[in-house]
């Protein structure tokens, strides 16, 4: 079975620092990785997918296979960024059904 | 155009209760998940349905069940509640293979 792995629960940096968000699944297939995002108050909305290769909001993440990897990085974080972060797979054949990490909250010190 | 809603946002059952959840997905998108969110175990899969249809299914007791009507709009019903039950329940939508959109959840606390 998948599983996806968030090994920071908190991660705490000032203004203006790099952030980098950790995510490590197993998987022995080709899954789609996601990055789900939930600020204060509001529902959990989707960040970016790995396959759209997309920049959201200054994030980037990048899939390495090798090291089963798709971590979060922003090179200078804003305090608005302050949220908690997902990390997530699916799998083909699965339909849509998610299989998220345990989730990691970013606090971005002013 | 209207998020995914879902009803009631907060509610407060007995052990042994049954509850039902209701949500209405984006117009246009046929398959509904649930996920159940507490802060020991996070975000897991229930179910999943598209067209009606059961797709997948997580690794939930019986007493979990959902079903999805014709226009889309879906439930989901707990028989038995038990305290472990308490949760936040997300409902989420998508038109097949596209992104995947959550509500504001379902507050559900078993006393």
């Amino acid at each position: 079975a998948q599983r996806v792995t968030q090994p920071e629960k908190l991660l705490s940096v000032f203004k203006g620092a790099p952030v980098e968000l950790k995510c490590n699944y197993s998987y022995s297939g080709s899954p789609e990785l996601f990055w789900y995002v939930q600020y204060s108050r509001q529902r959990l909305q989707l960040l970016l997918r790995h396959i759209s290769r997309e920049s959201i909001k200054g994030f980037t993440a990048d899939l390495n296979k090798g090291e089963t990897s798709f971590h979060l990085k922003k090179p200078f974080a804003q305090e608005e960024d302050s949220a908690m972060y997902y990390c997530a797979l699916s799998v083909p054949g699965a339909g849509n059904m998610l299989t998220f990490g345990g989730g990691t909250r970013l606090m971005v010190k002013p | 155009k209207a998020g995914v809603t879902q009803t009631p946002r907060y509610l407060i059952k007995t052990r042994g209760q049954q509850v039902t959840l209701s949500c209405s997905p984006i117009s246009g998108h046929r398959s509904v998940s649930w996920y159940q969110q507490t802060p020991g175990q996070g975000l897991q899969f229930l179910f999943e349905y598209f067209s009606e249809t059961q797709r997948n299914k997580g690794n939930f007791p019986g007493r979990f069940s959902g079903r999805q009507f014709s226009n889309s709009r879906s439930e989901m019903n707990v028989s038995t509640l038990e305290l472990g039950d308490s949760a936040l329940y997300l409902c989420a939508s998508s038109s097949n293979g596209n992104t995947i959109y959550f509500g504001e959840g379902s507050w559900l606390t078993v006393v």
